[in-house]
């Protein structure tokens, strides 16, 4: 039973170009989060998401960011005309309900904006 | 701003020593707590958590403190091994879902 998975593990870009970050979730997980880790920080919120619906993006920057999880297929983290302050770990997590419950979660993506 | 922090950002213990990782909290409101840890390239892993109508909880070589007195959170760890070097952070839950997380403690286990 395959844990959360994330990819690409790495990602590198130039300044205006576009990242896609893909999660998919543990089987039997229909809740997604998505946190972003600067170095020798705590991971930060962004978005969280069940299937086809974004529940809350309260931490996600308005511009340039976006995600969805759609019916089929993995959760898509975007991020468009990327700046150098976008360097960072992406961590999905993912939840067989909402609440307190266990997050599990995957081994990130390390976006390094050139 | 932040609601969770820890005390000490680098923990050095002898391998076979007991470790105590420390997190104060400021919101009255959090009423769930984990504890995860990271290893470098890795994401997060659940080690214990605990609810705010408990104090104590206890798992496999590791035990939670939680006072919520003075909004303190403490990770404890048995006969400390080399394999416990990682960052560790505690987490908190207020009303809703949002993990909130401290910067974390970085332990390294001394052979």
């Amino acid at each position: 039973n395959a844990g959360v998975m994330q990819n690409p593990r790495h990602l590198v870009r130039r300044r205006g170009q576009e990242a896609r970050l893909r999660c998919s979730p543990m089987k039997g997980h229909s809740h997604v989060y998505w946190y972003r880790q600067l170095p020798e920080e705590g991971l930060k919120f962004m978005v969280y998401l069940q299937k086809e619906n974004i529940i809350d993006e309260s931490g996600m920057p308005k511009e340039r960011f976006s995600a969805e999880f759609p019916k089929e297929g993995p959760s898509i983290l975007r991020i468009q005309q990327v700046v150098r302050g976008d360097s960072a770990a992406y961590f999905c997590a993912s939840s067989y309900g909402q609440g307190r419950e266990k997050l599990f979660f995957g081994s990130g993506t390390q976006l390094s904006v050139l | 701003g932040e609601s969770v922090g820890l005390h000490l950002p680098t923990l050095s213990v002898q391998e076979g020593d007991n470790s105590i990782i420390n997190c104060a909290y400021s919101n009255s409101a959090s009423d769930y707590f984990i504890w995860y840890k990271q290893e470098s390239g890795k994401g997060p892993q659940f080690i214990i958590d605990i609810r705010s109508n408990m104090d104590k909880r206890q798992g496999q070589r590791v035990t939670v403190l939680l006072n919520k007195t003075v909004k303190h959170l403490s990770l404890q760890i048995a006969a400390t091994q080399p394999g416990d070097s990682a960052v560790y952070f505690c987490a908190e839950i207020a009303n809703d879902y949002k993990l909130s997380f401290g910067a974390g403690t970085t332990v390294t286990v001394r052979a």
